[in-house]
């Protein structure tokens, strides 16, 4: 079957540093992609690897290995407004998204 | 980025009634429309795949006399929840993807709480 494992709730110090593990087994494979959620709202794309290495954007940045099945989301410099669900998703072979649990980020002052 | 709009944002209805929900891309027209049902503390779960002009897919277990989806147009998607149910109630999302590419991202709806009474 399909799986997507990422942890269920992290927690981190404002300023500091977290990364988020998501590990896949899926029937093919087309891309990764990272969504932020804030309670009650939909999700907001991040992120999308689909070659092996590290992609950066500002603050955040996304990692890819592909014979590993694992992709880490690495945030910088925290902040409180980051305090969110982040949502480890994968495209398979239909180009159908397989979607992780998410991992709650609770940023401490 | 591309904009996914979602109507209405929220909605109370009585059981038995029925309840539409549109999902519209704005900028782009979107080749397939997703639909997802989200419980509370838990992840998206994908109901429908819908392409324009064609009959949507459903996953495993869901209904599909039950939440009716018309994809009319490459710029709209329609959920109905028939004979809605208190546990139908959920916040119910759409998305939006532009095609087949390699970078198949998905553009998503605000949402739609429903609540059913």
């Amino acid at each position: 079957g399909q799986n997507i494992d990422q942890p269920t709730e992290m927690t981190a110090t404002e300023g500091a540093i977290v990364q988020i593990n998501c590990t896949y087994q899926t029937s093919g494979f087309n891309g990764l992609f990272w969504y932020q959620q804030h309670a009650g709202e939909a999700p907001t794309f991040l992120s999308y690897n689909v070659l092996d290495g590290l992609e950066e954007k500002g603050r955040f940045s996304s990692f890819l290995s592909r014979s590993k099945g694992y992709s880490y989301l690495l945030l910088k410099e925290l902040q409180m407004k980051d305090s969110a669900s982040y949502l480890c998703a994968v495209s398979d072979s239909n180009y159908q998204l397989i979607w992780g649990a998410g991992t709650k980020l609770i940023i401490k002052p | 980025g591309a904009v996914v709009s979602q109507h209405p944002s929220r909605v109370i209805c009585k059981s038995g009634t029925s309840v539409k929900i549109e999902c519209r891309s704005l900028d782009f027209q979107a080749t397939t429309m997703f639909w997802y049902r989200q419980f509370p503390k838990q992840s998206l779960m994908l109901m429908a795949t819908s392409n324009e002009g064609s009959k949507a897919t459903y996953e495993q277990g869901v209904e599909k006399d039950k939440f009716l989806i018309n994809h009319a147009s490459l710029t709209l998607s329609t959920l109905t929840v028939t004979s809605a149910h208190p546990e139908d109630s959920s916040f119910y999302i759409c998305s939006a993807r532009l095609g087949l590419a390699d970078y198949n991202e998905q553009f998503f709806g605000p949402g739609t709480r429903l609540t059913v009474l």
